[in-house]
């Protein structure tokens, strides 16, 4: 079945480094959505992206969706803490709405 | 405008009980998923309804069923609880692609 991998598992980085998380599906997406959870909290929709080649920005937040709709990345520009949190890349599963979730990359900030 | 409610915030069962958790979607959303997140874990799809409808499954055995109401709020019931079922067990309810996560369930199985 489809597999969406993230990498890496964790990341610990000081405050004003910059972060990057890379998300590989094992099937061409039709889309890939990004979320974040906080400790504790739910996961937070945060972007999708569904045009191959598609680059979109939030702030600090930098997204990219591959060429081959296969994989994606987040960048964050010079982290705070408020960035501290899991980020998950998820794709649909079979074409329905229905996601099927990375296993995250845990983010730690150290001030 | 309230978001995805989910209730109990937390529950504490025992093997071979059975649970049910409640989901009310955000307003104006006809669409409600349930995933399961294990610790450390992403979340996993369960089952999505529409139209008071099963439109879709994971993989989920049969002990592992929903429903979902005219007013589109849906329940999550877990037969003969196992341990492996402590878990938060999130609610999303959606329009389209986009997933809109509730606070979830804390599942604890002793």
């Amino acid at each position: 079945g489809q597999q969406v991998m993230q990498i890496p598992q964790y990341q610990h980085v000081q405050e004003g480094e910059d972060f990057t998380t890379y998300c590989n599906s094992s099937t061409t997406l039709s889309n890939i959505q990004w979320y974040k959870q906080r400790p504790g909290g739910h996961p937070v929709f945060l972007i999708q992206l569904v045009k191959s080649g598609e680059v979109k920005k939030q702030k600090r937040l930098t997204f990219q969706f591959g060429e081959a709709k296969k994989n994606s990345s987040l960048h964050i520009t010079a982290t705070q803490t408020t960035d501290v949190g899991t980020y998950f890349c998820a794709g649909p599963i079979n074409s329905g709405y229905a996601l099927n979730f990375g296993k995250g990359t845990s983010l730690l900030v150290t001030p | 405008d309230a978001g995805v409610t989910q209730s109990p915030t937390h529950l504490i069962k025992t093997r071979g009980q059975q649970v049910t958790l409640r989901c009310s979607p955000k307003s104006g959303h006809d669409t409600v998923s349930w995933y399961q997140q294990a610790l450390g874990q992403g979340p996993q799809f369960i089952f999505q309804y529409y139209e008071e409808e099963e439109r879709q499954r994971g993989n989920f055995p049969d002990r592992f069923s929903g429903h979902q109401f005219p007013n589109y709020s849906s329940e999550l019931n877990v037969n003969a609880l196992l341990l492996g079922d402590s878990a938060l067990y999130l609610c999303a309810s959606s329009l389209d692609d986009t997933q809109y996560f509730g606070p979830g369930t804390r599942l604890t199985v002793l």
